[in-house]
């Protein structure tokens, strides 16, 4: 039983357009939840995060909205760029909060066209 | 600072072989954790420590031992390797407390034939 979904296994903008990501989850005992970006052949690197208490993070071109009631959170990337092209990543951590225990969807491949 | 470092990078193994997979941080986190990623998959977690001594199970443990006897390294062992432990592996380190992201090293692609 996946936890943690994303629907969208690829998405593919215009640059300068925006780019929405949605992510889903099951487990109301998540608590904090991650962005990760994944470049073919490196590891993941971390994009933004939410604490469940907040609905909005913002940094930069980069905004994650989480609506608690629906167990759903998107990203929003503002304008996209071609080097915003990559596999994006949702996570969710159990219980306390700590990234010890990640659960994961399954990556949305974003493709920006130049 | 190197952050997490994984070797080897690449690896092949016949079925039945045993090896390890290394993974360092140099940025005295307390936690470490390792995932893989099969194709189509999101990254599922195989086992972490939240510090030196301590180490638990994750989702998928089996056919995979870890330890941990200092902060800076978490090895992954398969004592005895099978066709479905070909994988991507990521070693993560995460500084303790609540909400902080986790560093990942850029992987490990094991192969066993």
């Amino acid at each position: 039983d996946q936890q943690v979904k994303q629907n969208s296994p690829s998405l593919s903008v215009q640059e300068g357009r925006i780019s929405i990501l949605n992510c889903d989850y099951t487990n109301s005992m998540f608590d904090y939840f991650l962005w990760y970006k994944k470049y073919p052949a490196e590891g993941p690197t971390f994009l933004i995060s939410i604490s469940s208490i907040k609905d909005k993070n913002e940094d930069g071109r980069f905004t994650v909205f989480l609506n608690k009631s629906a167990k759903h959170l998107s990203l929003h990337i503002v304008p996209s760029q071609p080097g915003d092209s990559a596999v994006y990543f949702c996570a969710a951590s159990v219980g306390q909060g700590g990234s010890e225990k990640l659960v994961f969807g399954k990556g949305t491949k974003l493709t920006v066209n130049p | 600072n190197a952050g997490v470092t994984q070797t080897p990078k690449f690896q092949v193994l016949k079925t039945g072989q045993s090896m390890t997979l290394q993974c360092a941080q140099d940025m005295n986190h307390e936690y470490m954790s390792w995932y893989r990623q099969d194709p189509g998959m999101g990254l599922r977690l195989i086992h972490y420590s939240v510090g030196a001594g301590i180490t638990d199970q994750g989702e998928v443990p089996n056919g995979y031992n870890v330890s941990r006897s200092t902060t800076e390294d978490f090895p992954l062992r398969l004592l005895s390797a099978a066709p479905s432990q070909t994988s991507v592996y990521f070693c993560a380190s995460t500084p303790p407390g609540q909400n902080t992201e986790a560093f990942f090293g850029q992987g490990t692609r094991l192969t066993v034939v």
